[in-house]
């Protein structure tokens, strides 16, 4: 079965900390994985993906295919990074976005 | 220059009620897609149309339909309303449906059943 798979729903850091956010999936194929940003009442935005291999405000991300893991990354958080990311499989055919529960990141001052 | 709109941005109702939401995208895509986020946050495709044909269709109840009458836009109608239809719903439209295309998001509909 497909699955993304968030485990935190909320991790809250302080300025200046590093992030982590994770992410875990299961798709027998060769996985396309995105993260995905919605700051508040916003609307989702492409953060980055797998495939292009850039580092996006910071943030990088790196497949693992043996630990099935797409974690999310940033050396030292800003509040401006405060939102809810959401980590996403590209599964099924037809462009078919299957997405994570989401994780809420609050970064303090 | 808007890329994907969605109307209403806010839509409170009665239960029982038809209601539609709209949603129109001018980066000449030819697949949209409905996305509904529940109150968790949790967000789950519910439609695709590829150049005016469905191409997904998740188990949504048949209240749901959807309609695109051109491929700039995929509108989506929710007869006899629930409360459990309160959400977010997400409109998105990418260039090609099958070839990994980045999706971009409208900025959602809120839909509220009282």
């Amino acid at each position: 079965a497909q699955r993304v798979t968030q485990p935190e729903k909320l991790l809250s850091v302080f300025k200046g900390a590093p992030v982590e956010l994770k992410c875990n999936y299961s798709y027998s194929g060769s996985p396309e994985l995105f993260w995905y940003v919605q700051y508040s009442r916003q609307r989702l935005q492409l953060l980055l993906r797998h495939i292009s291999r850039e580092s996006i405000k910071g943030f990088t991300a790196d497949l693992n295919k043996g630990e099935t893991s797409f974690h999310l990354k940033k050396p030292f958080a800003q509040e401006e990074d405060s939102a809810m990311y959401y980590c996403a499989l590209l599964g099924g055919g037809y462009n078919k976005l299957i997405f994570g529960a989401g994780t809420r990141l609050a970064v303090h001052p | 220059d808007t890329a994907v709109s969605q109307t209403p941005k806010y839509l409170v109702t009665q239960m029982g009620n038809d209601k539609s939401i709209k949603c129109e995208q001018n980066l000449g895509h030819d697949t949209m897609y409905w996305y509904k986020q529940d109150s968790k946050k949790f967000l789950k495709i519910m439609f695709s149309y590829n150049n005016k044909e469905l191409i997904i269709n998740e188990t949504v109840p048949n209240r749901f339909s959807p309609k695109s009458p051109d491929k700039a836009h995929l509108n989506l109608h929710i007869n006899s309303l629930e409360l459990g239809d309160s959400a977010v719903y997400f409109c998105a439209s990418s260039q090609e449906s099958y070839f990994q295309e980045t999706q971009y998001f409208g900025p959602g509909t809120r839909l509220l059943v009282l």
